[in-house]
């Protein structure tokens, strides 16, 4: 059984395009998040829901907008799609949100490879 | 703000060789530290952790000493092998997680 996946695993779209990302963890895990890995493997974080509720939003643009239907999915929404925005995706979850000194380890799914054409 | 910062790579090694890769970090507070690791193709995944001054994480032959006099936590292997390039990140954890830029491991037989 997966831990974390991730649909589509490839995505090439043309510019100016809408496209979503769909992540599901099968953990029990109370924490999701988006991380963005451009093409020098720098890893930054975007987003992290815990229980349905957003608890960081990085500096990313509006176009760009997740949503959590229920504490096992959190998907991920792109308008306007930009040259720029071509990356690898990586869906990841952990048990607990990352306040204090957590210990939590955090869970990737196999990532999305999006490229903008 | 909290940072990490690993040394740059590529790094290539024979096989057996012994491999370090030096991580420091900056945090206000006490973080956990991490090493994950990225396989071609994968996502992360958890080598070892540490989560407070003085722990020791180890897994597969890796180790890393929490050293908080000098902010570090340096990943070792005493003999690498083949199977272990790879892309190695070090990560701390208080309040949100923050990765290092990653460094790549090549192994030539």
């Amino acid at each position: 059984d997966t831990a974390v996946s991730q649909t589509p695993k490839y995505l090439v779209t043309q510019m100016g395009n809408d496209k979503s990302i769909k992540c599901e963890q099968n953990l029990g895990h109370d924490t999701m998040y988006w991380y963005k890995q451009d093409s020098k493997k720098f890893l930054k974080i975007m987003f992290s829901y815990n229980n349905k509720e957003l608890i960081i939003n990085e500096t990313v643009p509006n176009r760009f907008s997740p949503k959590s239907p229920d504490k096992a999915h959190l998907n991920l929404h792109i308008n306007s799609l930009e040259l720029g925005d071509s990356a690898v995706y990586f869906c990841a979850s952990s048990q607990g949100p990352t306040s204090g000194t957590s210990t939590d380890t955090q869970y990737f799914g196999p990532g999305t490879r999006l490229t903008v054409l | 703000g909290n940072s990490v910062t690993q040394m740059e790579g590529p790094v290539t090694l024979s096989e057996e060789a012994f491999l370090t890769i030096n991580c420091t970090y900056t945090a206000t507070g006490y973080p956990s530290l991490f090493w994950y690791v990225q396989y071609p193709g994968e996502g992360l995944q958890l080598l070892l952790k540490a989560t407070k001054a003085d722990d020791k994480g180890s897994n597969k032959g890796f180790e890393a000493t929490y050293r908080k006099e000098t902010t570090s936590f340096h990943l070792e292997k005493g003999s690498v092998q083949v199977s272990d390039s790879a892309v190695y990140f070090c990560a701390l954890s208080y309040d949100k997680v923050i990765f290092g830029p990653g460094t790549s491991l090549s192994v030539i037989p």
